[in-house]
């Protein structure tokens, strides 16, 4: 089954700094990757997704992704951050599992932006 | 169009006692699961339905028990709470088919405290 790994529980970016959260991942077969995000006391919303259309994804709030097959990763990257991005931050693969999707989460990173 | 409906959005409960979480989706959806979240664990999949009258267990299903009489409705019931099943508990849906890129649809939560 595929999953998704995510590198650092925490990571801390000063306002305007790049925003770089790490996600590999492991599949035997092209896999479908998301990026969801969770406000405190939210559910997650949707950030973007890779469906292999194109390598490099752009999503919502100024958030891209590229997927990178020689890495086996699927980073999250922002040029300059703001303080509203402040959130905690899920990689996810889709398992496709006898025609039934499941999704598996990374274990999330939370993003604290520093003023 | 509501999305993802759950409640409640915060219980406390003995051990020992049952309850039901509801939800509720109006995206006429096949496919819903319910999630729960805990710290450093990320989200794991429970139980999940791909069409009315059609469930199966996720990761950690213990504990737990599903039931999917309408399209719309998938209520998680817990049978005799434990302080492990202390967590916050997400409903999510989706169209069924493993087509690329089905977006996840995540209720609110539900924070759960058993005591």
């Amino acid at each position: 089954a595929q999953s998704v790994t995510q590198l650092g529980s925490h990571v801390s970016v000063s306002e305007g700094a790049l925003v770089l959260l790490r996600c590999n991942y492991s599949s035997s077969v092209p896999p479908y990757l998301f990026w969801y995000v969770q406000y405190p006391n939210q559910g997650l919303q949707l950030l973007l997704k890779y469906t292999s259309a194109a390598t490099l994804v752009k999503g919502i709030n100024g958030f891209e992704a590229e997927f990178k097959k020689s890495e086996t990763s699927f980073h999250l990257t922002k040029p300059s951050a703001h303080m509203s991005d402040a959130a905690e931050y899920f990689c996810a693969v889709l398992n496709l599992s006898g025609g039934y999707q499941k999704v598996t989460f990374g274990t999330g990173t939370k993003l604290q932006v520093i003023p | 169009n509501a999305g993802v409906t759950q409640t409640p959005k915060f219980q406390v409960l003995k051990t020992g006692q049952s309850m039901t979480l509801q939800c509720a989706q109006d995206m006429n959806h096949e496919y819903m699961s319910w999630y729960r979240q805990d710290p450093g664990m990320g989200l794991r999949l429970i139980h999940y339905s791909v069409g009315a009258g059609i469930t199966d267990q996720g990761e950690v299903p213990n504990g737990y028990n599903v039931s999917r009489s309408t399209t719309e409705d998938f209520p998680l019931r817990l049978l005799s709470a434990a302080p492990s099943q202390t967590s916050v508990y997400f409903c999510a849906s989706s169209y069924s088919m493993p087509t690329s890129g089905n977006t996840i649809y995540f209720g609110e939560g539900s924070w759960l405290t058993v005591v």
